[in-house]
């Protein structure tokens, strides 16, 4: 059971858009310790897609975008890409655990 | 290019140890924070431990504690993870990730990730 808590699976067609939620508690995403999201193609390692809560790594399309409010993160994908088709993880810090914590990831399928 | 490249996985047998290696390139090794993250087999990411520029501030995951090592060799651009008493549920594929900002805040996430090196505890 992770700490931070993702959906298993979310789908779109493409050209449309899809949010990935990512929730904490109060001695992670609540304490206002930041939030990061990763995308992890089939076979290949993660790479950093959104670092700070919404800021773009260069080179990332502008398609995504993250967000962050109380206890909560989000991940937005607009104009969906077949390309988009991957696993995608939020990562934050936990106080209480004094530990780096992921997000148990979700799987976005392009239709 | 920045490059990190990790190697020493392999099979062990359980209650052995391993010792792997993260080969950095084309950026300044000496001035981030670097990290070790493991994959077991169709599972999720799992943060393993983290050590500061200089070594002297080292942090783990608690199923890790007292079994692993996070070390580092600034001059030879090298991070090392030494695994001892490995047991079943360390079989995973571990990557060494780039963190400019350790524990701090605000903090830029983990920027450069390696392709990773399989491990595999069994018998």
């Amino acid at each position: 059971q992770s700490v931070l808590t993702q959906p298993p699976s979310v789908s779109g067609a493409p050209g449309q858009r899809v949010t990935i939620s990512c929730t904490g508690s109060s001695s992670n995403i609540g304490a206002n310790y930041d939030v990061h999201w990763y995308q992890q193609l089939p076979g290949t390692a993660p790479k950093l897609l959104i670092y700070g809560n919404s800021n773009r790594p260069s080179g990332v399309p502008d398609r995504f975008s993250g967000s962050k409010s109380g206890t909560s993160a989000s991940l937005a994908i607009t104009g969906l890409q077949a390309e988009d088709e991957a696993d995608y993880y939020c990562q934050s810090y936990d106080s209480s655990l004094s530990a780096v914590v992921f997000g148990g990831g979700t799987k976005l399928t392009v239709l | 290019e920045v490059q990190l490249v990790e190697s020493g996985g392999g099979l062990v047998q359980p209650g052995g140890s391993l010792r792997l290696s993260c080969a950095a390139s084309g950026f300044t090794f000496s001035s981030y924070w670097m990290t070790w993250v493991r994959q077991a087999p169709g599972k999720g990411l799992e943060w393993v431990a983290n050590i500061k520029q200089d070594g002297s501030e080292k942090n783990y995951v608690d199923s890790v504690k007292g079994r692993f090592t996070i070390s580092r060799d600034n001059a030879k651009n090298s991070l090392y993870l030494q695994m001892n008493s490995l047991r079943a549920e360390d079989t995973a594929v571990y990557y060494c990730a780039r963190d400019p900002t350790g524990v701090s805040q605000p903090n830029y996430g983990m920027d450069v990730w390696g392709q990773g090196t399989t491990v595999t505890v069994s018998s």
